[in-house]
């Protein structure tokens, strides 16, 4: 059962424009959502978060929006640079006071940046 | 400062062989983190180290058992390889137990092919 779902395995943008990535969950305990960003051979890392107490969050030219009633959140990079070429994550988790939090992630979503 | 490491970064065993993966944290994390990543899967948890001493099953678990040997290292081991555990192989480290808003940061990975 896959409980945070990235539904776009691939998405191509031109530069300068606006990137949209997607991720759906399932589990309504889940209260903090991250993105996290992979270059071939490297590890994902962290790039922007959101609690479920906002709707929005943003640092410089991303923006993560929440809509919790639709179980939904996004992406939003503006302007899209071919840097920002790389796989995305979504990933979530469901805090639960003086444990370890545990991350659920999506099935990630391949950003091409062209010229 | 190097973070999270990972060796080796690529190994091949032969199915019934036995190995561990090595991971180490420099940034004095108290939780720890092993995942695999498989095409089209994500990430997904294996087992985790909330802090120094105590270790917990992630989602997929089978097949695997983990030493926090102490608060820097958290070994993943394979006791007999199978081909279904060819993956790429990441370990984080975390810094607060029971702190949603802290991120998980991600070592380079470890590429394992079974034969």
């Amino acid at each position: 059962d896959q409980q945070v779902k990235q539904n776009s395995p691939s998405l191509s943008v031109q530069e300068g424009r606006i990137s949209i990535l997607n991720c759906d969950y399932t589990n309504s305990m889940f209260d903090y959502f991250l993105w996290y960003k992979k270059y071939p051979a490297e590890g994902p890392t962290f790039l922007i978060s959101i609690s479920s107490i906002k709707d929005k969050n943003e640092d410089g030219r991303f923006t993560v929006f929440l809509n919790k009633s639709a179980k939904h959140l996004s992406l939003h990079i503006v302007p899209s640079q071919p840097g920002d070429s790389a796989v995305y994550f979504c990933a979530a988790s469901a805090f639960r006071g003086g444990t370890a939090s545990k991350l659920t992630f999506g099935t990630g979503t391949r950003l091409q940046v062209t010229l | 400062n190097a973070g999270v490491t990972q060796t080796p970064k690529f190994q091949v065993l032969k199915t019934g062989q036995s190995m561990t993966l090595q991971c180490a944290q420099d940034m004095n994390h108290n939780s720890m983190y092993w995942y695999r990543q498989d095409p089209g899967m994500g990430l997904r948890l294996i087992y985790y180290s909330a802090s120094e001493g105590t270790t917990d099953k992630g989602e997929v678990p089978n097949g695997y058992n983990v030493s926090r040997l102490n608060k820097r290292e958290f070994s993943l081991r394979l006791e007999s390889a199978a081909p279904s555990q060819t993956s790429v192989y990441f370990c984080a480290s975390r810094n607060h137990v029971g702190q949603p808003t802290d991120t998980q940061y991600f070592g380079p990975g470890t590429r394992l092919t079974v034969l």
